[in-house]
């Protein structure tokens, strides 16, 4: 089974900051994916992005980077240039690769409470 | 038009009632899934479908069960409803294929008083 492991309950930044969330996985598959949900007060869940673990590359949405270190099992999200609206709760998930159809379903983290300050 | 819907969004019942969540996905997607959040704001997942197999999280009673008419529905039945199941739950939908995103219902916020 794998556990996935987010060390930081609630982080809190300036508008406009960059903030770095962690994010730190247990697995001994070897082909995954990951990634990083946001939750807003609203209660959706929304896709921030994610990151196959065969590729190297980090990922990028906009604003949204990773920073993947597989042999570390890291993987943290970067926000550059946070905006009031992406004050929300954000989840860390791993999937394993699976055969087709029937997946294991998302593996989450506890969450990070992120609060952007005006 | 609504991707994954679930209803009812707020659900509000006594202890020992059997009740039901619904969730339709209008995606064409082969796989679904069901999630609880307690109220420290966990996720995990409960079931994962498709026309093929279910998986169930075996920490799951078996008063949760899942039923599905057809590959657009997933539908939650929890019967003798305790204290311990007031959560949101989640329905989900993808490809079955693990690379690809899941797509979230709206959530039911279940009480049970």
């Amino acid at each position: 089974a794998q556990t996935v492991t987010q060390s930081q309950p609630e982080m809190s930044v300036q508008e406009a900051e960059t903030v770095t969330l962690s994010c730190t996985y247990d697995t001994s598959e070897n082909n995954y994916y990951l990634f990083w949900y946001k939750q807003p007060p609203s209660r959706q869940m929304i896709l921030v992005i994610r990151q196959e673990a065969y590729k190297q590359q980090n990922a990028t949405e906009n604003r949204f980077s990773v920073n993947f270190q597989k042999a570390a099992k890291s993987f943290s999200l970067k926000i550059s240039d946070s905006q009031l609206g992406d004050t929300a709760m954000y989840f860390c998930a791993f999937m394993k690769h699976g055969s087709g159809g029937g997946a294991d379903g998302l593996t989450f983290g506890k969450g990070t409470h992120l609060i952007i300050q005006p | 038009d609504t991707a994954v819907s679930q209803t009812p969004k707020y659900l509000v019942t006594q202890m020992g009632n059997d009740k039901s969540i619904k969730c339709e996905q209008n995606l064409g997607h082969d796989t679904m899934y069901w999630y609880k959040q307690d109220s420290k704001k966990f996720l995990k997942i409960m079931f994962s479908y498709n026309n093929k197999e279910l998986i169930i999280n075996e920490t799951v009673p078996n008063r949760f069960s899942p039923k599905s008419p057809d590959k657009a529905h997933l539908n939650l039945h929890i019967n003798s409803l305790e204290l311990g199941d007031s959560a949101v739950y989640f329905c989900a939908s993808s490809h079955g294929d693990s690379r690809y995103e899941q797509y979230f219902g709206p959530g039911t916020r279940l009480t049970v008083t």
